[in-house]
């Protein structure tokens, strides 16, 4: 069965850290660009920012609001992909989805993980 | 920054066709993709490469897309297709990824 499982997320104070993680199973992890997607409660879809396969060069792309403050990567050997977040503001609160491009663009997404900043 | 504009409500009544736009400046080179998602649940993709559909989603999905407009196209729109919908696509330049503000579908 092709699945994402997020998880990581939690309580995390504002300026705080926290890594999220993104285990892959179902089909070869290695061939597939993997994309981070937030929702903050109430809200619309919010594109974080991506990582392509090494065999394109694991080139990363983040959105505006991210730049700087997380990191996305992957181990290609243990199917886990991470997005390591940092300097979090309030505004980080939601939902965050991993989301697999295996036999089209996206069609392949987990159940989300929550993180909440707040003092 | 790039934005992709949607209406925020549609509303049809079972059977009746409904439309879902979708408007970007970059959509004339960029391919559009669409999410159903209901409440409470992760994302699908309901449409990728602005009229493809994957595997599992039924015949009456269809996507088009001319010039900066996209369209989500639901034939025979049932009560389960009541969702928020979501456009997305990449800015010219490629490196940017946006989604639409989304489309509440409501079928009654």
């Amino acid at each position: 069965e092709v699945q994402l499982v997020e998880s990581g997320g939690g309580l995390v104070r504002p300026g705080g850290s926290l890594r999220l993680s993104c285990a892959a199973s179902g089909f070869t992890f290695t061939n597939a660009w993997m994309t981070w997607v937030r929702q903050a409660p109430g809200k619309g879809l919010e594109w974080v920012g991506l990582i392509k396969t090494k065999t394109d060069g694991e080139t990363t792309d983040y959105a505006a609001p991210v730049k700087g403050r997380f990191t996305i990567s992957r181990d290609d050997s243990q199917n886990t992909l991470y997005l390591e977040m940092n300097s979090l503001k309030t505004e980080d609160s939601a939902v965050y989805y991993c989301s697999g491009n295996v036999l089209a663009y996206m069609d392949v997404w987990g159940e989300g993980t929550t993180v909440t900043v707040s003092s | 920054s790039y934005e992709l504009t949607q209406p925020p409500s549609v509303s049809v009544s079972p059977g009746q066709t409904a439309r879902i736009t979708c408007s970007g400046d970059a959509l004339p080179k960029k391919y559009a993709y669409w999410f159903q998602q209901k409440s409470g649940q992760a994302p699908v993709l309901v449409i990728y490469e602005d009229n493809k559909r994957p595997s599992g989603i039924p015949e009456r999905f269809s996507g088009s897309s001319s010039g900066t407009m996209a369209t989500l196209t639901i034939s025979g729109a049932q009560v389960d297709d009541e969702s928020d919908y979501y456009c997305y696509s990449t800015d010219s330049s490629g490196n940017l990824r946006v989604f639409g503000g989304g489309t509440k579908l409501t079928v009654l």
